[in-house]
Parts: C-alpha cells; sequence; structure tokens
C-alpha cells in the first residue's frame, strides 16, 4: 500500500514569511496526525484529526498554527507568521480506524522547515 | 501526566556487538500501550512493535528482541549482532488507555553501528 506522502521535503522561508505543509494519508486511515519534531527531540503532538474533525489541538500554537482537514482525507498546515523557533521537520502520521490507543501510526518522511 | 525517558542519548557499537536500548515510563493508567520506532536518516519514523500492559511476555523478531518488565516500568530493545543498517534514531513511546490515542514520545537514542 502507498504509504504517508507529505509535501515539500523541504522549506526555507525568512522569518514572518507565512508557509504550508501538505500531507496525504494511507488510504482509509480516518485518523491524522500531524508533529513538530525538534532537532534531538522526540516528535511532539500539534493537532489530531478524526476524519475531518479535531480530536486535540492542545499543543498547537494557534495563534500563529493552523490545520484544516476538508472532507477527512488530506491535510494541509499552516504557520503564519514563522518564528525562528519553528525551525523542525513537520511530521504527518496517520492511523487506522479511529486512532485508538493501541493503533500504530505510520509516518510521511516529514517536512524540513529552516527559518532563516 | 505520561512520561517517557531514554536516558541514552547516542551509542556507538561496532558491527556484530549486541545493544540495548533502554525505556523507562511513567503513566497512572492500568491500561497502556508502549511503542518502539526507528527513524532513519531519511527521515521517516517506521513502526516496529506494540505491546499492551498485559502482555509481559517478551518478543522476539529476527535480531530484534524486546523486554517488557511492569515492575521497574521498562520496555527495553535489544539489537542482537548489530549491522549497519540498524543505525537509526529509535524512539519509545507510551499510549495512553482510553477513547483516542494520545501518545508521548522519548527523546530517543541515537544508535550508530561501525562497520
Amino acid at each position: 500500500e502507498a504509504g504517508v506522502a507529505q509535501s515539500p521535503r523541504y522549506k526555507i522561508i525568512e522569518k514572518r514569511q507565512s508557509v504550508a505543509f501538505w500531507c496525504n494519508p494511507i488510504s482509509g486511515h480516518a485518523t491524522l496526525y500531524w508533529y513538530q519534531q525538534i532537532l534531538g527531540q522526540g516528535p511532539k503532538l500539534l493537532i489530531q484529526f478524526q476524519n475531518n474533525g479535531v480530536v486535540d489541538d492542545s499543543q498547537l500554537p494557534k495563534d500563529r498554527f493552523s490545520a484544516e482537514r476538508l472532507k477527512g482525507v488530506d491535510s494541509t498546515l499552516k504557520i503564519q507568521p514563522a518564528k525562528l523557533e519553528d525551525s523542525a521537520v513537520y511530521l504527518c502520521a496517520s492511523s487506522y480506524g479511529q486512532g485508538g490507543p493501541n493503533q500504530p501510526q505510520h509516518f510521511g518522511d516529514g517536512t524540513r522547515l529552516s527559518i532563516l | 501526566a505520561q512520561k517517557v525517558t531514554q536516558a541514552q542519548t547516542e551509542i556507538s557499537v561496532v558491527e556484530k556487538e549486541d545493544v540495548t536500548l533502554d525505556c523507562v515510563y511513567e503513566t497512572r493508567d492500568t491500561t497502556y500501550y508502549l511503542f518502539w520506532y526507528k527513524q532513519p536518516p531519511s527521515g521517516e519514523l517506521v513502526f516496529l512493535i506494540r505491546r499492551n500492559s498485559f502482555d509481559e511476555q517478551n518478543e522476539i523478531s529476527g535480531r530484534y528482541s524486546w523486554n517488557f518488565q511492569k515492575s521497574t516500568s521498562s520496555f527495553n530493545f535489544t539489537i542482537t549482532a548489530s549491522q549497519v543498517v540498524d543505525s537509526a534514531v529509535y524512539f519509545c513511546a507510551l499510549s495512553n488507555s482510553g477513547g483516542y490515542q494520545k501518545v508521548t514520545f522519548g527523546t530517543g537514542t541515537k544508535l550508530q553501528v561501525i562497520p
């Protein structure tokens, strides 16, 4: 089966600019996650969708980050305006069914964002 | 609150040596799930294993084995006869029991296997 697709692979922008990332989960996976992984750290959940509804966005900096999952399939994550501390790899993951606690997550390759 | 500690930041071993990656967790849940993921240089996290809190049976899969000990809240991962392709960052993760999945990742252990 095709894996989780993410684009772009790399992005370099200046601070205060805006940027958007795209994710297409594995077909049939109802649950989609966006993570931020800062160099040397483990992934930190930003937002979790179940179909097209938000399940958890408690760690999403809502003043600058936004995400949507229209039609319950692919998703976009946007940062506007970007700050230097947003430099990280942004990982998208999906899991089968309703994202139950025992479901392994399948990850994309990530988007490496550098803020100048 | 959930917490996962991977005290080993980096480990270097020579090819064919055995290596154990440590993982210690904290949770108030009586039912929970533990995972190991591998992140090679390409960046994609790859699922390796899942274990639920009621199953303390150790597991072996090829050169990989996992030792789950509830009494010490540990879920250690051993690679036998390491190979260069095992070089990666390995993450231990803990998931809650009820409702939707809320996963806490450790900070990872970077393993370098030297030929």
